[in-house]
């Protein structure tokens, strides 16, 4: 069974503070990494892809992969109240399916 | 333009009904999806199509029935839902080829009860 795990958290942070939220997965041959934001009672939102090790930004957003690791994680910088949901991370297993496996997901709360 | 629109945003069904969900994407991609997502869960992957063409059945009750009648319309008949039914169903679109990657983007979702 290909896994993508994630701590549930929640994972509560100070406005203004970086958070980190950390994604692993089972699979050596899997290419495509994503990052979906969703609010309570809405649907996915994305805000991250990565397919190369290293680091991507995007405004406050970081992407990190490391696929000999197998890990792959974001950054928020300056959290903001607003960025208190929940983040799954989505992984493509690279068989071609066309179907991605999502993480449980980490709760973020961001304190004011 | 990264829209997926689906209706309805709310479908209250009895166990004997029939209804359609819909969605429609306008962003050229040839790949569409449906999810189930259950409270406190990750989407639940049902139903891929690329290229009009189903490509993808993860075993789902024959009640849940997709049809994709062109390259921007999927939508998903139900038939004699069970409770145990009620979740939020995600439509999302991406390209249904190319190298490195894609990106599923998803609709705002159905949110059915079953009663």
């Amino acid at each position: 069974q290909k896994e993508v795990e994630q701590n549930s958290g929640p994972l509560s942070v100070p406005e203004g503070a970086i958070a980190s939220l950390n994604c692993t997965y089972s699979d050596r041959v899997s290419q495509s990494f994503f990052w979906y934001r969703q609010y309570s009672g809405k649907s996915p939102e994305l805000i991250m892809s990565i397919y190369s090790n290293g680091d991507k930004e995007d405004g406050r957003f970081t992407a990190q992969l490391n696929k000999a690791s197998q890990y792959v994680s974001l950054l928020i910088r300056d959290s903001q109240p607003s960025d208190s949901a929940t983040y799954l991370c989505a992984v493509d297993p690279g068989t071609g399916r066309r179907a991605l496996t999502f993480g449980s997901g980490t709760r973020l709360q961001v304190q004011p | 333009d990264t829209e997926v629109t689906q209706t309805p945003k709310h479908l209250v069904m009895g166990m004997t009904n029939k209804k359609s969900l819909k969605c429609e994407q306008h962003m050229g991609h040839r790949a569409m999806y449906w999810y189930k997502q259950k409270a406190k869960k990750p989407p639940e992957l049902m139903f891929v199509y690329s290229y009009e063409k189903l490509s993808i059945n993860e075993s789902v009750p024959s009640r849940f029935s997709p049809e994709c009648p062109n390259s921007s319309l999927l939508n998903l008949h139900l038939h004699a839902l069970q409770p145990e039914d009620s979740a939020l169903y995600l439509c999302a679109s991406s390209q249904a080829t190319g190298t490195g990657g894609y990106e599923q983007y998803f609709g705002p979702g159905t949110r059915l009860t079953v009663t």
